[in-house]
């Protein structure tokens, strides 16, 4: 009975590849999010989603494409990845009636040779 | 520009005593305040918040306190227990379900 998953867990792959990252929330909450945490530890929110809609976008490149096909769901396609783009993904989610506490997924690493 | 900062990147404790962690802002827009404490190879974990309107919030052996004139945020745990090694990050908030601006991490080990 996860909170929140994410698939897969560790992901290996070759610079210009395309690939995606999946996240799902049991938690009944209406807002999704995208971290990224980098080799230095800091972790940056990238997207945001409320009820399938877009409100956060932090200045990501384009080759990231959130999308959402349900409330439940928040997932992360990645295309041409470079070596720049190794790090720990996090999906997160919240309630949106005043609540502030985010819920976190366990991360997906992401390596690119 | 690091706008959330914990300036220890590591502390060590002994089990028993009280550990500190400490977190300073510069922008005074933050309104929610949150620690999480992360394990490794898992995602953060919420740990107690505190609001604006607030200085002290307490819950079991976390207590956070919150300056906001010197824009500072502290979070305490006594006892200290071996078990709460981890790193552990302020996050903190603009408005309700908005994005979160997280610390830098402070590593804390307690030692037996």
């Amino acid at each position: 009975d996860t909170a929140v998953s994410q698939t897969p867990k560790y992901l290996v792959t070759q610079m210009g590849n395309d690939k995606s990252i999946k996240c799902e929330q049991n938690l009944g909450h209406d807002t999704m999010y995208w971290y990224k945490q980098d080799s230095k530890k800091f972790l940056k929110i990238m997207f945001s989603y409320n009820n399938k809609e877009l409100i956060i976008n932090e200045t990501v490149p384009n080759r990231f494409s959130p999308k959402s096909p349900d409330k439940a769901h928040l997932n992360l396609h990645i295309n041409s990845l470079e070596l720049g783009d190794s790090a720990v993904y996090f999906c997160a989610s919240s309630r949106t009636d005043g609540y502030y506490e985010q819920y976190f997924g366990p991360g997906t690493r992401l390596t690119v040779t | 520009d690091q706008q959330v900062k914990q300036n220890s990147p590591s502390l060590s404790v002994q089990e028993g005593r009280i550990s500190i962690l400490n977190c300073d802002y510069t922008n005074s827009m933050f309104d929610y305040f949150l620690w999480y404490k992360k394990y490794p190879a898992e995602g953060p974990t919420f740990l107690i918040s505190i609001s604006s309107i607030k200085d002290k919030n307490e819950d079991g052996r976390f207590t956070v306190f919150l300056n906001k004139s010197a824009k500072h945020l502290s979070l305490h745990i006594v006892p200290s227990q071996p078990g709460d090694s981890a790193v552990y990050f302020c996050a903190l908030s603009t408005g309700t379900a908005s994005k979160l601006t997280f610390g830098t991490g402070t590593r804390l080990q307690v030692t037996l």
